[in-house]
């Protein structure tokens, strides 16, 4: 029954390296999220992805960046790692063309990556 | 832009009681909906409740319910005859008709039953 997966549940990495944050949805949605959950602060939106090979920044894009060749994945990307960057990572979906008014387009979450920079 | 502010960091709550989880929201947007989310240990977020802007009863699901005071951009989620298993992080989010639904969330409160 699982419907977004994440594929790294803990990763420990050094600064400097590039990661790759891999999300999968198997529910055909258009939308794609990638936020950022830290303690006291919430969760924060990095990037998200409307459509194949489309993109936006979210709120605090600096020191990421996103891929999305398919519509089941998107992937987040750390260029190169900072220590300021050790957090919780979500990946979220939903689906697209039905008004936010009514409710059905909830995200749906996967059960996040948790990065530790060293 | 819009904005969510979370107020109570962490709190305690007797089995069996209710409980009711504070949430204010700023926004320009006349039309916009209001959610609350779960996070439970295990760190998924699981989706509880929503309210849109245009309607006029307070929305609920189960146990939960959503007190909206729109006048006072709140959106307080109750939770009644709480339950050990309701013990986890709860967030409150706001989205935006436009675009790709993104949502905004709060800082969090983390809610701890006790027995």
């Amino acid at each position: 029954d699982v419907k977004v997966t994440q594929s790294s549940r803990y990763l420990v990495k050094r600064t400097g390296e590039k990661v790759f944050l891999e999300c999968v949805q198997d529910m055909d949605h258009e939308n794609m999220f990638w936020y950022r959950q830290d303690p006291g602060l919430g969760l924060r939106l990095i990037y998200f992805s409307y459509d194949v090979k489309m993109k936006e920044k979210g709120d605090i894009p600096e020191g990421y960046s996103v891929s999305r060749e398919k519509k089941e994945r998107f992937s987040l990307i750390l260029e190169s790692a900072s220590t300021n960057q050790t957090s919780m990572y979500l990946c979220a979906s939903s689906g697209a063309g039905t008004s936010i008014l009514s409710g059905a387009n909830v995200l749906t979450f996967g059960a996040g990556s948790r990065l530790t920079v060293l | 832009a819009q904005k969510i502010t979370q107020t109570q960091p962490g709190m305690f709550v007797q089995e069996k009681e209710a409980v009711t989880l504070d949430c204010t929201y700023d926004t320009s947007d006349p039309s916009y909906g209001l959610f609350w989310y779960k996070q439970p240990s295990s760190g998924e977020m699981i989706f509880l409740i929503y309210q849109g802007s245009y309607d006029q009863q307070n929305a609920t699901e189960g146990r939960y319910s959503l007190n909206f005071q729109k006048a006072r951009k709140s959106a307080n989620l109750v939770i009644s005859a709480s339950q050990l298993g309701d013990s986890a992080m709860y967030f409150c989010a706001m989205g935006q008709i436009q675009g790709a639904q993104k949502l905004v969330f709060g800082q969090g409160t983390r809610l701890t039953i006790n027995p």
